[in-house]
């Protein structure tokens, strides 16, 4: 069975910082892109960043480019984003979800977390 | 503001057959693939939908999607009760992934 379980919210400062942790269990990890997905609470989705099977390539949606970096150690099968220069805009539930890509196209985000929780707040 | 226009709300009752649309605004649109997802209230996000019109394993094929020019549908037929809830759509935009601002949908 696919688990993807998200870890690391909690109450941050405005300008602090978090690192949030996906433990993927279930499926080959290093077959499959991964990307974090955000929703602000009653709110609609909104795709935050993403990274490659192997590591080689990372895109990040421009409200948190050059604040947010997204990793992965294929040895412990986890994802990882590190968020730096905290907003409140930021508050949201994080989801660590997995899509497999070929080289002509990707199939859809075909599993996603429980999510995480973020709140920025002074 | 998306760059992938929904309607913020649709409606039907039991047995109908809806459809929500999800319109690009650039030239992109008219060669990206679009994706569909289901959100049932206090759960992660399903994927209905890949590459238009391809449903996932599992995807009852009450669920389609089709796609024309700069716009995109998802098609609902017979209509259940356990349907309400939010529907987005979603496509590459260059090298990111964007999703429509969402659906509601309620079953009356």
């Amino acid at each position: 069975e696919v688990q993807l379980v998200e870890s690391g919210g909690a109450v941050v400062q405005p300008g602090g910082s978090l690192r949030l942790s996906c433990a993927a269990s279930g499926f080959t990890f290093d077959d499959y892109t991964m990307h974090w997905v955000r929703q602000s609470p009653g709110k609609g989705l909104e795709w935050v960043s993403l990274i490659t099977w192997n590591g080689g390539t990372t895109y990040y949606a421009d409200s948190v480019k050059g604040r947010f970096t997204i990793s992965r150690d294929s040895s412990k099968n986890s994802l990882s984003l590190q968020m730096n220069s905290l907003r409140s805009e930021d508050t949201a539930f994080y989801y660590c979800a997995k899509e497999f890509c070929s080289t002509t196209f990707c199939y859809g985000i075909d599993s996603w977390g429980q999510g995480t929780l973020v709140t920025v707040s002074s | 503001q998306s760059v992938l226009t929904q309607p913020p709300s649709a409606s039907g009752t039991p047995g109908q057959r809806v459809t929500i649309s999800c319109s690009g605004w650039n030239s992109n649109f008219g060669t990206t693939y679009i994706y569909w997802y289901q959100q049932l209230p206090g759960t992660a996000p399903k994927l209905l939908i890949y590459r238009n019109n391809q449903r996932p394993s599992g995807v009852p094929d009450r669920f389609s999607g089709s796609k024309s020019g700069t716009s995109a549908s998802l098609a609902i037929s017979g209509l259940r009760s356990e349907d309400e809830a939010d529907y987005y759509c979603a496509a590459w935009e260059d090298t990111l992934r964007v999703f429509g601002g969402g659906t509601k949908l309620t079953v009356l």
